[in-house]
């Protein structure tokens, strides 16, 4: 069975930093694509990043440059550090596994970020 | 940058009811490579359909995708209790490598 755990958020100041990461389970994590995507409170989806299996990396232009995705493939893990924090990063952070054409299959139940001095 | 718009942003239908929903983009989806996902309250989205028209592993029937380019629709048969959700359509391209539209709420009439 498929499972994506997500942990590490929290409350933060504006400014300020916060890893994320998010344990695999259930599947072969090394030759799967991962992404993590955002929901602000009451709002809809929006992508933050990818990683192929191999390391090619995107990012959403309204994270670039502040947040930093990375993978370890020996612990099953997947990790977004972000920095420089803003009010508008508040949101549900969720990992979700990339699937067939382009789609994502599996999603953790998300880890909450609130910005706010 | 594709940009995916759905409409309407609320459907109000009754249970047995026929919901069909869409999702426009500003530029040709590559490779028909649009999903779907249903959210419920505080749950994570779950897919539904993906490459435009397949449905992923456990989806009922009643549930179908269709479309190409820029026009996709999402289509629930008979619309049961458990289906009144949010449903947001989603691509996957090249830059921004995913988009997704801005949903459409499904409610009870």
């Amino acid at each position: 069975e498929v499972q994506l755990v997500e942990s590490g958020g929290g409350l933060v100041q504006p400014g300020g930093s916060l890893r994320l990461s998010c344990a695999a389970s259930g599947f072969t994590f090394s030759t799967n694509s991962m992404d993590w995507v955002r929901q602000a409170p009451g709002k809809g989806l929006e992508w933050v990043s990818y990683i192929s299996g191999s390391g090619t990396i995107y990012y959403a232009d309204s994270v670039k440059g502040r947040f930093t995705i990375s993978r370890d493939n020996v612990k099953y893990s997947l990790y977004l550090q972000m920095n420089s924090l803003r009010a508008e990063d508040t949101a549900v952070y969720y990992c979700a596994k990339m699937g067939s054409s382009g789609s994502l299959d599996y999603w953790g139940q998300g880890t909450l970020v609130t910005v706010s001095s | 940058e594709i940009v995916l718009t759905q409409s309407p942003g609320t459907l109000s239908l009754s249970p047995g009811e026929r919901a069909t929903l869409s999702c426009r983009a500003s530029q040709s989806v590559s490779s028909n490579y649009l999903a779907w996902y249903q959210q419920k309250p505080g749950q994570p989205p779950r897919l539904l359909i993906y490459g435009a028209s397949s449905r992923a592993t456990g989806i009922p029937d009643r549930f179908s995708g269709s479309g190409s380019g820029t026009d996709f629709t999402l289509t629930i048969s008979r619309l049961e209790p458990e289906d009144f959700a949010v449903y947001y359509c989603q691509q996957y391209g090249s830059s921004p490598r995913l988009t997704f539209g801005g949903g459409t709420k499904v409610e009870i009439k």
